[in-house]
Order: structure tokens, then sequence, then C-alpha cells
């Protein structure tokens, strides 16, 4: 079945500065790969997603990029600011799986002011 | 637009009740996900429907887990009996049919004494 690693499992930045997020999946067969973001004691929110025909894609200050023959991915912020601090998780679906996800164990960044 | 909604949002009670969590998904999606998230074990699926059908539960840890959709409209998670290290959140998420992300509700805080 789908393994997905994620790293950092922590992540310290100062305010303005860059942060990554790095994920990879063990599936090839996986084509979908969205990103949460969940802040304490709330729901996780879809950030961005990204699906397996596309290798980058932004939105504003977030941009996720895919490498599908290395099978990983990964999060960038960029001027990051303190509402960006939370936990975020990577996720890979395979479609004929009726879009079941399997998720990383999350990251939790801080972003220092 | 309404989105996923859960109840109760936290439910405290003790070991060896019964427990029934309840989903609303968003309308028209026909995909229903069921999570757990533990600090320890983070997101967890227990099990999905696609068109009120069941196909994946394996994610379900035992037999006094159970989960039902009746409706395209209505899903439970029961547990019976409760035990303590059932405490966690529970999320439900739905989703629409190909690369469409899912939805979280805002969970239930289940606590078992």
């Amino acid at each position: 079945g789908e393994n997905v690693e994620q790293h950092p499992s922590t992540l310290s930045v100062q305010e303005g500065d860059s942060a990554v997020i790095k994920c990879t999946y063990s599936d090839s067969a996986s084509n979908y790969f969205p990103w949460y973001k969940q802040e304490l004691g709330k729901r996780p929110q879809l950030i961005i997603d990204i699906r397996s025909n596309v290798g980058e894609k932004k939105d504003q200050r977030i941009a996720v990029t895919l490498n599908k023959t290395a099978k990983h991915f990964s999060l960038h912020i960029t001027e990051t600011q303190p509402e960006d601090s939370a936990v975020y998780f990577c996720a890979a679906s395979i479609k004929e799986y009726g879009n079941k996800l399997v998720f990383g164990a999350g990251t939790i960044l801080r972003v220092k002011s | 637009d309404a989105g996923v909604i859960q109840s109760p949002r936290h439910e405290v009670t003790e070991m060896g009740q019964e427990v029934t969590l309840r989903c609303k998904p968003i309308s028209g999606h026909n995909s229903l996900f069921w999570y757990r998230q533990t600090m320890m074990r983070g997101l967890e699926l227990l099990i999905y429907f696609n068109n009120n059908v069941p196909i994946d539960d394996s994610g379900m840890p035992e037999d006094r887990f159970s989960a039902k959709m009746p409706n395209a409209s209505f899903s439970t998670l029961k547990i019976q009996p409760s035990e303590p290290r059932d405490s966690a959140v529970y999320f439900c998420a739905s989703s629409s049919t190909g690369f469409e992300p899912q939805h979280f509700g805002d969970g239930t805080r289940l606590s078992i004494l």
C-alpha cells in the first residue's frame, strides 16, 4: 500500500524567511497530492494541491513542486508570517481507490517574530 | 455554503458506554471518510464510503468500532463498548469523485474516562 514520509517533523524560521517541507511517497500510481494546514484545536484545511500531470503550482506565497521520477513533492512558503505557524500535512492518493488519502506525519512550523 | 457538519463537538463519557458520532457531508459529495487523530498516531483513516457503500474499513481498529451511512447526507461512527484508549479527535471528511479535495468537519473531541 501507499506510504508517505514527511520531513522535517518540526521547523522554526524567522518571520520573512522561507520554509520548505518535503514528502516522499512509495506508490508510483499516486496521482493527487494535497497539503493541509491545521491550527491548534481546529480542522485540517486544504491550502494547495497538485495533480501528477503538473510539476509546479503556485498560490500567492505558497507553492508546491512535484518530482514524479523521484516520487517526492514539497511545500514552499515564502515571506513567512506568524499566522503561518501551524501543523502542515502532506498526503497522496490514488484515484482508483476512490480518493483515499494517505497522510504524512505532519510538520510543526513555528514562525518567530 | 455549509461545510461538513459533525456532532457532538465534545463528548466525555465513562468507559464501557456506547458512543455515537455523527456526520453530515457536503451536499453533492459522494465520498465520506472517518479519521481519528492522536498525538501518537497522527491522522488515521478508519473507514470510507463511496455512494453510501463502505469501500475500505481496514483502518477500523477492532470490532468495537462500526460505521454506517444510511443515506447520502448522514453517517455515524459508533464505539461500543468505549475504552480510555479510544480518546482522540474524530474527523469526518467528504469529497466528490475525481481529483476533488477532501473537506474536513470541525471534529469531535472524545474523552473516555
